[in-house]
């Protein structure tokens, strides 16, 4: 079926500590995935993507690890800040070429302690 | 260098009334893509298209709603009739044919309905 989910609603961590967001997705065949961060009233902003021929990409704080074996998704966000704060997508790509039709999970919700 | 321009950004319509959501794509764009965003949820594919035809409008629901993007002037949504259920964010997101899988969203369109 078509479904990204991710295991939790809401993660709060302490300022400063490191953030680990998790994503199912259920169909293999899926190549592209990417994470957005959406603040309230705003729309979706990319973070950062990964295609399926990799398992992990760097950025700046950020790191997305592929397990396609599992079919699981993961954000991590190093020294997390207050700004982190934001509701969390993971999206998959299924189209062919540049079709942008993305398959959104229902978001986890990041909160940061001061 | 322009983001994704959405306009308006909020809109209220009374039930039976018609709403149009305007988007113009990031420059140098040509595919541009809606979602909707119901509250507390993620966002959920609508359509794609590019200058002058509909390539996907899997999502889209069978009555009331339409979209085009001209070949001048900006993409538009159109809800006929809107009723209470179509209170909900709209997002327009473009992509590039030489960006790869990059979708850049805009900052949304809120229509409320009452």
């Amino acid at each position: 079926g078509e479904s990204v989910g991710l295991h939790l609603p809401t993660l709060s961590v302490q300022e400063g500590d490191n953030s680990i967001i998790n994503c199912a997705y259920s169909n293999s065949a899926s190549d592209y995935f990417i994470w957005y961060k959406q603040e309230s009233g705003k729309g979706p902003q990319f973070i950062i993507d990964i295609r399926s021929n990799m398992d992990k990409r760097q950025g700046q704080r950020v790191t997305v690890l592929l397990n396609k074996t599992v079919k699981h998704l993961s954000l991590q966000i190093a020294a997390t800040q207050p700004g982190d704060s934001a509701v969390y997508f993971c999206a998959e790509n299924r189209g062919s070429g540049n079709t942008g039709k993305l398959i959104f999970g229902q978001g986890t919700t990041l909160q940061v302690k001061p | 260098n322009a983001g994704v321009m959405q306009n308006p950004r909020h809109l209220v319509r009374r039930r039976g009334q018609e709403a149009r959501l305007r988007c113009s794509p990031m420059k140098g764009h040509s595919h541009v893509y809606w979602y909707r965003q119901l509250p507390e949820e993620g966002l959920k594919f609508m359509v794609y298209l590019q200058k002058e035809n509909i390539i996907d409008e899997s999502g889209m629901p069978k009555e009331r709603f339409s979209a085009e993007f001209p070949k001048e002037g900006p993409s538009i949504l159109r809800i006929q009739q809107v009723v209470r259920g179509d209170s909900a964010a709209y997002f327009c997101a473009s992509s590039g044919t030489d960006s790869g899988n990059t979708i850049y969203f805009g900052e949304g369109s809120w229509l409320t309905v009452v």
